[in-house]
């Protein structure tokens, strides 16, 4: 089974300011590697596919980047509706198809 | 538009059963994978069981195998999750969601229903 890690557990952060997830796989997934938003009482919303593509209608102040067992998350100025939590997870060997525990992102 | 809708929950002794259905809408929904994902409260995501366009291939996590039985219906545009002695532990959120790409087996998950909650308690 591959172990999804994401740092830190929580990210406290400013309205305008940049927001540095990582998550870390146990082994490689190549690129196949998602990250979805979550806000409370709500499904996951699919952001960022194949480690660095954004999902229809995501915008572009969202980027992801990396490849093998290192990746980032990037928000480039934290708007009010981004505040949430952000969950990675790996589609490239599985099963069991895996989701790091979550980043909670927080206003400073 | 694209939907899935989840329902079926609810409350539910332990060693008991109980069926989910996602009923899905605006797609070609033979033509898509499927997954159920469960969150427990205040935890995360937990990929539960996946089910491939036409039937043919199932997988399902260890923590229910043997208990759960993933199921679609193509000619009614539904998903199924039969969830078989029930423990205090499968309590959680369940949800399904579509595998982004058509006829593909693995991929991110671009549509989620808004999830079923199910409680198993005595």
């Amino acid at each position: 089974e591959i172990v999804m890690t994401q740092s830190p557990a929580t990210l406290s952060v400013s309205p305008g300011e940049r927001a540095t997830l990582s998550c870390r796989a146990s082994q490689s997934v190549s690129s196949n590697l998602a990250w979805y938003q979550q806000k409370p009482g709500q499904a996951p919303r699919l952001l960022i596919y194949g480690a660095s593509t954004r999902a229809t209608g995501i915008p572009a102040r969202f980027s992801g980047s990396g490849s093998g067992t290192e990746f980032t998350l990037t928000i480039s100025s934290l708007q009010s509706e981004d505040f949430a939590v952000y969950y990675c997870q790996q589609y490239n060997n599985w099963p069991p198809l895996t989701f790091g525990q979550g980043t909670k992102v927080e206003i400073k | 538009q694209v939907q899935l809708v989840e329902s079926g929950g609810g409350v539910v002794q332990p060693g008991r059963s109980l069926r989910l259905s996602c009923t899905a809408s605006g797609f070609t929904f033979s033509s898509y994978a499927l997954h159920w994902v469960r969150q427990a409260p205040v935890k995360g995501l937990d990929w539960v069981a996946f089910i491939l366009n036409d039937g043919t291939n199932k997988y399902y996590a260890d923590s229910v195998k043997g208990r759960f039985t993933i199921s679609r219906d193509n000619s009614k545009n539904t998903l199924y999750l039969q969830m078989d002695s029930l423990r205090p532990e499968d309590t959680a959120v369940y949800y399904c969601a579509r595998v982004s790409i058509q006829w593909r087996v693995t991929g991110a998950f671009d549509v989620w229903g808004q999830g079923t909650m199910v409680t198993v308690s005595s």
